[in-house]
């Protein structure tokens, strides 16, 4: 059972706009920064989202994040088939002392 | 553009310690202000953060693997290292290396190694 919860999967058409939630509490979501990573299958995870919504250089500006209390929201829009993907939610707990993450979620690009 | 790589064994026997190594290209791991990690990934399963350390040898760990783990660091051979005791096969896993985007965060991990998958069986 991860910290972080996030749906399992997701799916939307392509050219479409798709949204990943992340509740957490106020250990982590609520009181530190979240970040983001989309793993293709078979590498290794990639940054996409760090301080809840900055974009790391490279990172196009249709991929989003935001933050509302103890929930993050990932927000991709002009959804490609290269998208699918399993994405990811982490943050530090301050409780735990610990970097957790989100169970993952699988995109599919219909 | 810093660069890691893992290295180590691929087949480790219950009980026994996992002994893995990350070897930092492209920049330095002394004197840099960034903590460096442990991640791993069961087959099909999520990510498991299991530490990190400082260059100067500081460490957390996650509770569920502490009593357990020791990264230490090797800053003449720009490595750090994890060791894991008594692995079983839950341990099975991919582990990476990686390093956060900013310095002195413990997470927001920008670069990563490739991934070693690491099997615990007699």
């Amino acid at each position: 059972q991860s910290v972080l919860t996030q749906p399992p999967s997701v799916s939307a058409a392509p050219g479409q706009k798709v949204t990943i939630s992340c509740s957490g509490s106020s250990s982590n979501i609520g009181n530190n920064y979240v970040s983001w990573y989309q793993q293709l299958p078979g590498t290794a995870p990639k940054l996409l989202i760090y301080d809840d919504n900055k974009r790391p250089s490279g990172i196009p500006d249709r991929i989003s994040g935001s933050k509302s209390g103890t929930s993050a929201t990932l927000g991709i829009t002009g959804l490609q088939t290269g998208d699918e993907a399993d994405y990811y939610c982490g943050a530090w707990d301050s409780s735990l002392s610990a970097v957790v993450f989100g169970g993952g979620t699988k995109l599919t690009v219909l | 553009q810093v660069q890691l790589q893992e290295s180590g064994p691929g087949l480790v026997k219950p009980s026994e310690t996992l002994s893995l190594t990350c070897t930092v290209s492209g920049g330095s791991i002394s004197g840099s202000s960034y903590f460096w990690g442990w991640i791993r990934q069961p087959p099909g399963k999520g990510l498991e953060w299991i530490g990190n350390i400082y260059y100067s040898g500081s460490t957390n760990y996650n509770p569920s693997l502490k009593s357990r783990v020791t990264i230490s660091v090797d800053t003449s051979k720009n490595q750090f290292s994890l060791n894991l005791s008594s692995v079983t096969a839950a341990d099975t896993a991919v582990y990476y290396c990686a390093r956060p985007a900013i310095s002195g965060y413990y997470s927001a991990f920008e670069h990563w190694g490739q991934g070693t998958l690491v099997t615990v069986s007699s």
